[in-house]
């Protein structure tokens, strides 16, 4: 159980264009989803925190205007880099708290790595 | 602002030693710690979880402590395996907050 997936798990652009990835808690219902960036051989950093019904909480230095997040429902949280630049490219992880689960819990799902050319 | 550290970046060591990875954490007042496994180009995987008010978790061949008056976490990893071969990521909830704060990593390589 506590599964989280992401779409595409890979994705190449042309500089300019939109991006949308897609996180999804398969067996579980998540009231919040974490979107991470992470970059060739560093740590996960937080961009934002997104709440079912609400608009997400952005990290300080992450543009929202450019990183579009939209939680619909219970199971999907949605990433949208908007007119991507080759310096977007990088690993994007998503977690996935759970409705009836701890605070401390979250689930990871196996990351999209975007490219921009 | 809670900053958490890895140490060492990059470890090596033939199969069937045992060894200790390190992480300290500046800010004392955490809700709780996390190991983490990545594998190369993978999601996370959660290893062990150690609530504030414990010292130590076991898992099988794992064992985690926290020291959090010294601000400190080691994860020990007994008979290590080629299969062990990762990056091994600590992470830190901060009291009142929600989000992880991640240490940069040690990539461990277990050679047969």
């Amino acid at each position: 159980g506590a599964v989280v997936s992401q779409h595409p798990s890979w994705v190449i652009c042309k500089s300019g264009t939109s991006v949308k990835i897609e996180c999804r808690s398969l067996d579980f219902q998540a009231t919040t989803m974490f979107w991470y960036r992470q970059f060739p051989k560093q740590s996960l950093m937080l961009m934002a925190t997104s709440n079912e019904g609400s608009k997400a909480t952005y990290e300080q230095g992450v543009e929202k205007d450019k990183f579009l997040i939209n939680h619909a429902s219970l199971t999907l949280s949605t990433l949208t880099v908007t007119s991507a630049h080759p310096e977007d490219s990088s690993f994007y992880i998503c977690s996935a708290r759970p409705l009836a689960g701890g605070a401390d819990t979250q689930y990871f799902g196996p990351g999209t790595r975007l490219t921009v050319l | 602002k809670q900053e958490v550290t890895q140490i060492p970046a990059a470890l090596s060591v033939p199969e069937g030693e045992n060894l200790v990875l390190n992480c300290s954490f500046t800010d004392s007042a955490i809700y709780n710690l996390q190991w983490f496994r990545q594998d190369p180009g993978k999601g996370l995987t959660s290893l062990l979880l150690i609530q504030s008010s414990q010292r130590e978790q076991t898992s099988g061949r794992l064992n985690a402590s926290l020291d959090k008056s010294s601000g400190r976490s080691t994860l020990y990893i007994a008979a290590s395996q080629p299969g062990d071969s990762a990056t091994y990521l600590c992470a830190v909830v901060r009291m009142g907050a929600q989000k992880l704060v991640f240490g940069q990593g040690t990539r461990l390589t277990i050679n047969p």
